[in-house]
């Protein structure tokens, strides 16, 4: 199993562009996640889904938008990038929301210039 | 909403010491709380978890203890090491969804 994989590891935006953060799993994992990381501040819920064609916003969601299609693939879509989005994104997943250990992908450096 | 609150921001201790970091949570509801350990460049991983229905679980030189009256957690690491050194995240699970991370502890441990 290749766990929770993303792409692409580092990025470098011009403000005003969009992009996606591309996330999947093949634990068959129906819970999946979006954090943002940033000095100081720990990791903050972006979007989460419980399921496919279920998702819902976390602490910090605006900016972003997320779809979840299928239970493998959970995108970040930036829409108009700013400064304030340079952070570290780090996508998870569990087997079920609430219950067992939630495994999290390598990680996006993403610069907003 | 669930809030972490997590103690020292930083803590430096010598080879063989014992390192206590401590968390706070605010929702009652809590039932689930992990503690993540991430190396420098790395993705946060597992160390040790534990549920609302246990107050203390160790696995060779780290524990957790959990007060639910007082609703707070401390993680323990016994005979540290200097790869111990990462930082650590402790974080809480309301069942409702979303797991809440507290907002990390860099533990340098010197030789």
């Amino acid at each position: 199993n290749a766990g929770v994989t993303q792409t692409p590891k580092f990025q470098v935006l011009k403000t005003g562009q969009s992009m996606t953060l591309q996330c999947a799993q093949d634990m068959n994992h129906e819970y999946m996640s979006w954090y943002r990381q940033d000095p100081g501040m720990g990791l903050r819920l972006i979007h989460y889904s419980v399921g496919a064609g279920i998702t819902d916003q976390g602490e910090v969601p605006n900016g972003y938008n997320v779809s979840r299609s299928t239970t493998e693939d959970f995108p970040l879509r930036l829409l108009s990038a700013a400064p304030s989005q340079t952070s570290v994104y780090f996508c998870a997943s569990r087997r079920l929301a609430g219950e067992g250990e939630q495994f999290f992908g390598p990680g996006t450096r993403l610069t907003v210039l | 909403g669930e809030n972490v609150e997590q103690h020292p921001s930083t803590l430096s201790v010598q080879e063989g010491d014992s390192a206590v970091i401590k968390c706070t949570y605010s929702d009652s509801a809590s039932n689930y709380f992990p503690w993540y350990k991430q190396e420098l460049g790395k993705r946060p991983q597992l160390i040790i978890d534990i549920r609302s229905n246990v107050g203390e679980k160790k696995d060779q030189r780290i524990a957790v203890t959990l007060n639910k009256t007082a609703k707070h957690f401390s993680l323990h690491i016994t005979e540290t090491q200097p790869e111990d050194s990462a930082v650590y995240f402790c974080a809480a699970d309301t069942g409702f969804q979303k797991l809440v991370f507290g907002t990390g502890t860099r533990l340098l441990v010197s030789p």
